[in-house]
């Protein structure tokens, strides 16, 4: 059973950049494809981005490529997404999902869920 | 990048009632079509994938199908605890893409 813990609440101005990051456990990251999924107020599930196993890179969607950075650390099984050069609208929980690679189950598992409100 | 159209966006309906939810893919995505449920303030909950593979736990009410690029979500009895947004999401190629959400409200 695998289980995502993301870190806590943010509150960041406009410009600003913010790192969360989704601890695993009960698999390791190397096992796993990680994705980001955020639900901002009023708007639908958005996926961000993800580990794409079959050509071993991490894809963004393009709204957000430029501005996102999905990276892992695989000595602690953790991993992070940075979004940079923030504005109102980024205002959202941001949830990490994963699946087992190779698998075709998508999001399995998600995180709890990180707000992340950004505001003058 | 496949776009999914999801509709209706929101419907009301009784306990009981049949409910039906489609999204149509701008292509072909093999059936590597899931459905998610997400209540207010909760974490979204997967309830089938690859088309119509419930997933282990989740009521027998829920069924999907399709083929191609038109996919169905239905309910058949309408639960009090089936209340919130659902959202389809093609996992067949990246970009990976949810639909816009169906908000369902209990009459």
């Amino acid at each position: 059973q695998v289980q995502l813990v993301q870190s806590g609440a943010e509150v960041k101005k406009p410009g600003a950049s913010v790192k969360v990051s989704c601890k695993v456990s009960g698999y390791t990251l190397t096992e796993l494809s990680m994705h980001w999924v955020r639900l901002a107020p009023g708007k639908g599930l958005e996926w961000m981005g993800g580990f794409d196993p079959e050509d071993g890179e991490t894809t963004y969607a393009r709204k957000f490529q430029g501005r996102v950075t999905m990276t892992e650390d695989t000595s602690t099984d953790t991993a992070y997404m940075e979004l940079s050069s923030l504005r109102s609208e980024d205002t959202a929980v941001y949830y990490c999902a994963t699946e087992v690679r190779g698998s075709y189950s998508p999001f399995d598992y998600w995180g709890q869920g990180t707000l992340v409100t950004v505001s003058s | 990048d496949i776009q999914m159209t999801q509709s209706p966006s929101a419907m009301s309906a009784s306990v009981g009632d049949r409910v039906t939810i489609t999204c149509r893919a701008s292509q072909g995505i093999s059936n590597y079509l899931a459905w998610f449920q997400q209540k207010p303030g909760k974490v979204p909950k997967r309830l089938i994938y690859a088309t119509s593979t419930l997933q282990s736990g989740v009521p027998s009410r829920f069924s999907g199908s399709g083929s191609g690029t038109e996919y169905t979500l239905t309910i058949s009895s309408l639960q009090p605890e089936d209340f919130g947004t659902y959202y389809c999401l093609q996992h067949n190629s990246y970009p990976r893409t949810f639909g816009q959400g169906t908000k369902v409200e209990i009459k």
